[in-house]
């Protein structure tokens, strides 16, 4: 069965600081893997995915990820920190390739300090 | 605008008392999905529908009914509902085959059982 681990369930950085937000699957067949973000009293916004085309992948607002299959890890990160990117991530897998199932991580609260 | 719609946006309502949370997409996509978020679980997926007429069951359904009559409309119906439904629900859309791969959530439903 698929599952999504992350670890951290919350983080807080300083602004201008590394960004890094830990992800971990499994999956019996090649997973198709998201990152989403949710903002305070908002919904889910679609940072990345991977679909098995280049392991690293760019999305918006600066951010990337890496697909690692042999530490089945699919790690967020970002250069440097910005106040607005505090809130909170969300790693997710699929193995269907429509987009019908997500199973998702527990979620991770990124803090940004001035 | 593209957009995914949930109405209300917040209910507040007594144990047993029936309700129907309204889900639209206006993408003429193919699957769609309810979640409900709780602090610590991440999402979880209560049912999906590949189609008009098609609905399957998620990861955690009971308590919950749904029916897909239109292709752009999924509601959400909880025919006795309980505290321990208490939740923010997300529904969300999907091109499905193959096209697009990532979700598309609505703004989602803060829902409070007393």
């Amino acid at each position: 069965a698929q599952s999504v681990t992350q670890l951290g369930s919350h983080v807080s950085v300083s602004e201008g600081a590394l960004v890094l937000l830990r992800c971990n699957y499994s999956s019996s067949v090649p997973p198709y893997l998201f990152w989403y973000v949710q903002y305070p009293n908002q919904g889910l916004q679609l940072l990345l995915k991977y679909t098995s085309a280049a392991t690293l992948v760019k999305g918006i607002n600066g951010f990337e990820a890496e697909f690692k299959k042999s530490e089945t890890s699919f790690h967020l990160t970002k250069p440097s920190a910005h106040m607005s990117d505090a809130a909170e991530y969300f790693c997710a897998v699929s193995e269907d390739n429509q987009g019908g199932k997500l199973i998702f991580g527990q979620g991770t609260e990124l803090s940004v300090k001035p | 605008e593209a957009q995914v719609t949930q109405n209300p946006r917040y209910l507040i309502t007594v144990t047993g008392k029936k309700l129907t949370v309204t889900c639209s997409q206006n993408m003429n996509h193919e699957y769609m999905s309810w979640y409900r978020q709780d602090p610590g679980l991440g999402l979880r997926q209560i049912y999906y529908s590949m189609n008009v007429e098609v609905t399957d069951k998620g990861d955690v359904p009971e308590g919950y009914k749904v029916s897909r009559k239109e292709k752009r409309n999924f509601p959400l119906i909880l025919e006795s509902p309980s505290p321990n439904q208490t939740s923010l629900y997300f529904c969300a859309s999907s091109p499905g085959t193959g096209v697009s791969y990532e979700q598309y959530f609505g703004p989602g439903t803060r829902l409070t059982v007393t």
